[in-house]
């Protein structure tokens, strides 16, 4: 969903269900876009990344979607735990330039 | 948090007094970065450092100052602080191989009253 004023997106699903996280981003001429899980108290953390002349990558329990023709990004995590319970964001980066974050969505897993 | 040392980790002062935020690293990365986040508007950057004495401005620059003496130590400087600045302050080093990986501090969170 689309964030309103200060309150951040979120997605609630149950434990052991597939989720989506999706983030619309800005600059058709990002090189990068990464995936940044950031739990309660603590710092953003790595979680992947996708080049921008790919359209899927896959990790170990997720997989990055990117759509260039509507500048959009996703992040689907297999079977949802409660450990994945985080804020998500999403970033685009030019090479050799910064990275810059979308306001992130905030998902909840319920056991 | 990958060898990431932000003090302190809490602070809460007045308007108008400074105030100054350590970052400590020991992967001995190049690059160091000073964010802040606040709700509704996810990581700005304020400034970074691709070596010692190189900074340079971010997004979010104003009325922030950084130095870096050292390769391992980035201090952020909020000269006179004002309530605007009360916000969770996070450092990040980086190596800038392709891909670049931002590796995070725990945060600082500073309350200007």
């Amino acid at each position: 969903g689309e964030s309103v004023g200060l309150h951040l997106p979120t997605l609630s699903v149950q434990e052991g269900d597939n989720s989506i996280i999706n983030c619309a981003y800005s600059n058709s001429a990002s090189d990068y876009f990464i995936w940044y899980k950031q739990e309660s108290g603590k710092g953003p953390q790595f979680i992947i990344d996708i080049r921008s002349n790919m359209d899927k990558r896959q990790g170990q329990r997720v997989t990055v979607l990117l759509n260039k023709t509507v500048k959009h990004l996703s992040l689907q995590i297999a079977a949802t735990q409660p450990g994945d319970s985080a804020v998500y964001f999403c970033a685009e980066k030019k090479l050799y330039d910064k990275v810059i974050f979308g306001p992130g969505t905030s998902l909840s897993v319920i056991p | 948090d990958a060898g990431i040392t932000q003090s302190p980790r809490h602070k809460v002062t007045e308007t108008g007094t400074p105030v100054t935020l350590r970052c400590h690293q020991t992967e001995n990365h190049r690059y160091m970065y000073w964010y802040r986040q606040d709700p509704g508007h996810g990581l700005r950057l304020i400034h970074y450092s691709y070596g010692v004495k190189d900074t340079d401005k971010g997004e979010v620059s104003d009325g922030y100052s950084v130095s870096r003496s050292k390769t391992e130590d980035f201090l952020l400087t909020l000269e006179s602080a004002t309530s605007s600045q009360t916000s969770v302050y996070f450092c990040a080093i980086s190596e800038r191989v392709v891909p670049e990986k931002l590796f995070f501090g725990s945060g600082t969170q500073l309350s200007v009253l």
